[in-house]
């Protein structure tokens, strides 16, 4: 089992649609848990940080972590095309500026 | 503007060639990391270093090294690269004991023949 599980997708929207994006994870000792953007042949990029439990909010995207269950969530309101891209969970046990450990990825595209 | 450049966006090699793949950092990071990326099975961290001439072992180092010899610069080395081995290679940099400081490069595809 991977420590932490991410749906592939690939997952299509229409424009304005509210998406929700998925990570569970296994290791109890994860405390800091980021997502990141990645579009087509670029590197990833950090769109969201969260550490411990708890909700953040920027703008369209809302990063929630429920560490009783091992679930973290990103969720996009009014879906853009630009928004099309691979959304990447990633954690760490420490702050060390250390390992992540990554999701598969989920592909997102969002329909104009 | 932080920027973490890598030498090529696109290599094609021969099985057996030796092939280097350099990344440069401008922020004065400390941390250092390689990654490759395959469909399907997300970044996998080949190796990393916390500091200049230090190297750890990520979780699939076989069939790679890496050489720190400046603060800005890591190189990954595939000794006799393999078809095993094309794949996206990602390079990163963060700060010390900053985890959402982790940056990435845009990338290297690397194709094996």
């Amino acid at each position: 089992q991977k420590e932490v599980e991410q749906d592939p997708g690939p997952l299509s929207v229409p424009e304005g649609a509210i998406v929700s994006l998925n990570c569970t994870y296994s290791n109890s000792a994860f405390q800091y848990f980021m997502w990141y953007r990645q579009y087509s042949r670029k590197g990833p990029e950090l769109l969201m940080y969260t550490y411990s439990s708890g909700n953040k909010e920027d703008g369209r995207f809302t990063a929630q972590v429920d560490k009783s269950s091992k679930y973290i969530s990103l969720f996009i309101r009014d879906s853009q095309p630009s928004d099309s891209a691979t959304y990447l969970c990633a954690m760490s046990p420490y702050n060390q500026g250390g390992k992540l450990i990554f999701g598969q990825g989920t592909e997102l595209s969002v329909k104009p | 503007d932080v920027k973490v450049t890598q030498s090529s966006r696109y290599l094609v090699k021969r099985t057996g060639e030796k092939v280097f793949l350099e990344c440069v950092q401008d922020m004065d990071h400390e941390n250092m990391f390689w990654y490759r990326q395959d469909p399907g099975l997300g970044l996998r961290l080949i190796y990393f270093s916390y500091d200049v001439k230090m190297k750890e072992k990520g979780d699939i180092p076989e069939g790679y090294s890496v050489s720190r010899e400046k603060k800005e610069r890591f190189s990954l080395i595939l000794e006799s690269a393999s078809t095993n081995q094309t794949s996206m290679y990602l390079c990163a940099s963060s700060l010390p004991r900053q985890v959402e400081t982790q940056y990435f490069g845009p990338g290297t595809r690397l194709l094996v023949l």
